[in-house]
Order: structure tokens, then sequence, then C-alpha cells
């Protein structure tokens, strides 16, 4: 299974661009690679998914470099609400069907006005 | 649109006794249901999966089972709760091998 490995926790301000980078060296080839937020207290929340290159959403963006060993999960013009935990996990198809999602400890972003 | 129900939303129980912590799915058929557990200030940890009525993975040997007994409800259970169990229970959905799995809002279990 492919292990992630992304900063504990960044501080950001008010209106800045922040990028969280997440390393996963041994990434499969089928694998896809999910970015999601937790606030405490409430499940996870699905931000963007991607296999390759640039992923864009209405709430952000993920590069992919091409040689897949890591993952960037940028946020343009962050607000005090996008305070959370992120998590970048790499999907793995288990026997007989459905995915198994890997988390690990997250990154704690802290945005101040 | 799909939703994801879990209840109840927080549980005390005593050492010992039995649980059932329950899911729903709306607006799908034939989903990927998945239980995970969250300690606190950790990542989620998979503990069940099932891909079908009846079909249930375990992932972690522990003190719990789950079971589906209709297309789109999942049950995490126990017969005898270990101090151990507490933590916040996730359940998830997916369409079949699409990847992307979403959450209810979880049931904060405290065993005491």
């Amino acid at each position: 299974l492919a292990k992630t490995t992304q900063p504990i926790s960044m501080d950001s301000y008010e209106g800045q661009e922040v990028n969280i980078t997440c390393s996963h060296n041994n990434i499969a080839t089928n694998d896809y690679i999910t970015w999601y937020q937790q606030f405490p207290s409430q499940g996870p929340r699905f931000i963007i998914q991607g296999y390759k290159t640039k992923v864009t959403n209405e709430v952000a963006s993920l590069f992919i470099p091409a040689d897949r060993k890591s993952s960037t999960l940028s946020l343009p013009r962050v607000s005090l609400s996008d305070t959370a935990v992120y998590y970048c996990l790499v999907g793995h198809l288990l026997t007989g069907g459905g995915n198994k999602l890997t988390f690990g400890t997250g990154t704690q972003l802290k945005v101040e006005l | 649109s799909q939703t994801i129900h879990q209840w109840p939303a927080t549980l005390v129980q005593p050492v010992g006794s039995p649980l059932s912590l329950e899911c729903t799915v709306e607006g799908t058929s034939n989903p990927n249901l998945y239980w995970y557990r969250q300690a606190a200030g950790r990542g989620l940890q998979l503990l069940f999966y099932s891909v079908g009525i009846g079909q249930i993975s375990s992932e972690v040997p522990q003190n719990l089972s789950a079971s589906r007994p209709q297309d789109r409800q999942f049950i995490l259970s126990s017969k005898k709760l270990l101090l151990s169990d507490s933590g916040f229970y996730l359940c998830a959905w997916e369409r079949d091998r699409q990847e992307t799995q979403y959450f209810g809002p979880g049931t904060r279990l405290l065993v005491l």
C-alpha cells in the first residue's frame, strides 16, 4: 500500500494561497490521489481527486508531476473557515471490489486574520 | 443527490454492553460501504467494507462486527464493548470502483 507523508501543520493568513505537498513514493500504476478536508467532530469532506497532471475544481487545484511520487493541493485565497485538517490519500483497490483509503495524520492548516 | 446518515450522533456506553451503529445511504444503489474508526488526533482506520448485501470484509481483527442486511444499510455491532472501542466512527459510501468515498457525519462513542 502506498504510504503518504505530509507536513503535520501549516499556518497561513486570510487571502493567501496555501500549497500542501504530499509524498507517495510507492504509488502504484492504477492508484488515484485524493484529498479530504476534516473539521473537528465531522466526517472528512472530499476536496479533489486526480491521477496525473493538473486537476482543478471550484475549491482547489491538484498538481501531480509526471512521476506521480508527490502531489500538491493548492487552496487559493484561504479564509478562516479553511482551518481544518487536510488528508492526502492514495487509494488501493481491494480484492473483490472496493477501494481502501489509507489515512495518515494529515496536515493541520491554521488560517489567521 | 446522495445523502448518508449515521445514528446516533453520540453514544456513551458502559464496558461490556452491546453496540449497534447504523448507517444508511439515500439516492444511490449498490454502493460500496465502509466503516472507519478515528482515534483522537489520529487518521482514520478502515474496519470493514462491503461491496454488496451480505458481503462483509474485515480489515482489522477486533471486538467489532458488521452486517449489511439491505443494499443501502450498513450496521456496526459489538456484543461486549471494551474501553479501547471508544472513538469516532465514520461510515462512507462509494459508487462501485469510482474511488471517491463520501463520509457520513460520524458517531462519537465513549466507553466507560
